[in-house]
């Protein structure tokens, strides 16, 4: 159980074009979900959190217009790089919380995502 | 704010060995939760373990266990008969229980390499 997918795993663009990747939680009901970015070798690094039916909350530094994140259902969230630029090539990992465990988050795969 | 540290970039271990990999946070709350996750080449984030602030009983996993000094606030893993599955990423990672559900701070990762 608690299994969250992430689509694609792997997207290349051109510059100026706009990329969405979803997040589902796949046998549970995620109230909330956070998107992250990792940079090779570094750690996560938390954009913002993503509450079914609400705004998303962006953490400091985090463009909102930028990346756009809908929360449209329990099992739905996702982050929309728009006009995307080379510097916004990275790893995007979603996480999904399930209340019932701990404040535990099931993460996705990863999203590799490559702007030319 | 809270924040995690982990002050071994890299580390290496022999098969069938014991490694400690060491992480120390600072926060002003009395109850958390803290968590080591493992990040394999495929970087599928995985929960090694996980330790409730408010217990006083040290979490044990199969070959991972942790040694949680709440005044300390330390909070190392140690990985006994190391396996070369072991090799990873490895992340010791707060969060906080002021909300249903808080957001995960992450410290920045320790390598290991699990020699043959």
């Amino acid at each position: 159980g608690a299994v969250v997918s992430q689509h694609p795993s792997r997207v290349i663009c051109k510059s100026g074009t706009s990329v969405k990747i979803e997040c589902r939680s796949l046998d549970f009901q995620a109230t909330t979900m956070f998107w992250y970015r990792q940079f090779p070798k570094q750690s996560l690094m938390l954009m913002a959190t993503s509450n079914e039916g609400s705004k998303a909350t962006y953490e400091q530094g985090v463009e909102k217009d930028k990346f756009l994140i809908n929360h449209a259902s329990l099992t739905l969230s996702t982050l929309t790089v728009t006009s995307a630029h080379p510097e916004d090539s990275s790893f995007y990992i979603c996480s999904a919380g399930d209340r019932g465990r701990y404040n535990e988050q099931f993460f996705g795969p990863g999203t590799r995502l490559t702007v030319l | 704010a809270q924040t995690v540290t982990q002050s071994q970039p890299e580390m290496s271990v022999q098969e069938a060995e014991t490694v400690t990999l060491s992480c120390t946070y600072d926060t002003s709350e009395n109850n958390y939760y803290l968590f080591w996750y493992k990040q394999p080449p495929s970087r599928q984030m995985i929960l090694v373990i996980r330790q409730e602030a408010y217990k006083q009983q040290n979490a044990t996993e199969n070959r991972f266990s942790v040694n949680f000094q709440k005044a300390a606030k330390s909070f190392s893993l140690k990985i006994s008969d190391s396996q070369l599955g072991d090799t990873a990423m490895y992340f010791c990672a707060f969060a906080g229980m002021k909300t249903s559900y808080d957001k995960v701070i992450f410290g920045p990762g320790t390598s290991l390499s699990v020699i043959p």
